[in-house]
């Protein structure tokens, strides 16, 4: 079993919609969790951080659900620049990060 | 954006060659990471350094290997090139101190042929 695994999509939603997608990870003993956004041919960025209450950044929410040993990530009102791959990054120990395969979004006029 | 160059960013070699790829940041960051990126599989991790002269493998080791003489360069060698190693390679920095993320190089594309 991969230690995080996500839904690889392609979420292929109109502008305006709403999109989630989840991440489950193996490890019970994980850390911190993060969402990263990478875009095409490009290093991936750091989205948000992921806290046990949930927060929010603009249009952008992550949950985190340690029972169940999953993430969530939600995008209202998508925008065109949203498009991106979206990965789920969970901080195993103190110096590993695992990495999903990535969740693709693509968002059309 | 955090202080992190990868070079070259760009390579093609021929296989059998020992290829040098370069990480430097100017972050003072102690962590530093060697990733390699393929489709379906995402980021994996080739071998980490939590210190000058201190390094250790990750889940994809086997071909490579690393130096760090100084805090700011983490260098990643490919002894003898073979194909299976084409593929984009990220460097990463991340300070241990707290729950804090990683930040990327812009990445190198290297083709083996």
């Amino acid at each position: 079993r991969k230690e995080v695994e996500q839904d690889p999509g392609p979420f292929n939603v109109p502008e305006g919609a709403t999109v989630a997608f989840n991440c489950t990870y193996s490890n019970s003993a994980s850390q911190s969790f993060f969402w990263y956004r990478q875009d095409c041919r490009k290093e991936p960025k750091l989205l948000m951080s992921v806290y046990s209450s949930g927060n929010e950044d603009g249009r952008f929410t992550a949950q985190l659900n340690r029972a169940s040993q999953y993430i969530s990530l939600l995008i209202r009102d998508s925008k065109l620049s949203d498009s991106a791959t979206y990965l789920c990054v969970v901080n195993m120990n103190d110096y590993k990060l695992s990495f999903g395969a990535g969740t693709t979004v693509t968002v059309r006029a | 954006d955090a202080g992190i160059t990868q070079s070259p960013r760009h390579k093609v070699t021929e296989t059998g060659t020992p290829v040098t790829l370069r990480c430097h940041q100017t972050e003072n960051h102690r962590y530093m990471y060697w990733y390699r990126q393929d489709p379906g599989h995402g980021l994996r991790l080739i071998h980490y350094s939590y210190g000058v002269k201190d390094t250790d493998k990750g889940e994809v080791s086997d071909g490579y290997s690393v130096s760090r003489s100084k805090t700011e360069d983490f260098l990643l060698t490919l002894e003898s090139a073979t194909s299976s190693q084409t593929s984009v390679y990220f460097c990463a920095i991340r300070d241990p101190l707290g729950d804090t993320e990683a930040f990327f190089g812009q990445g190198t594309r290297l083709t083996v042929v």
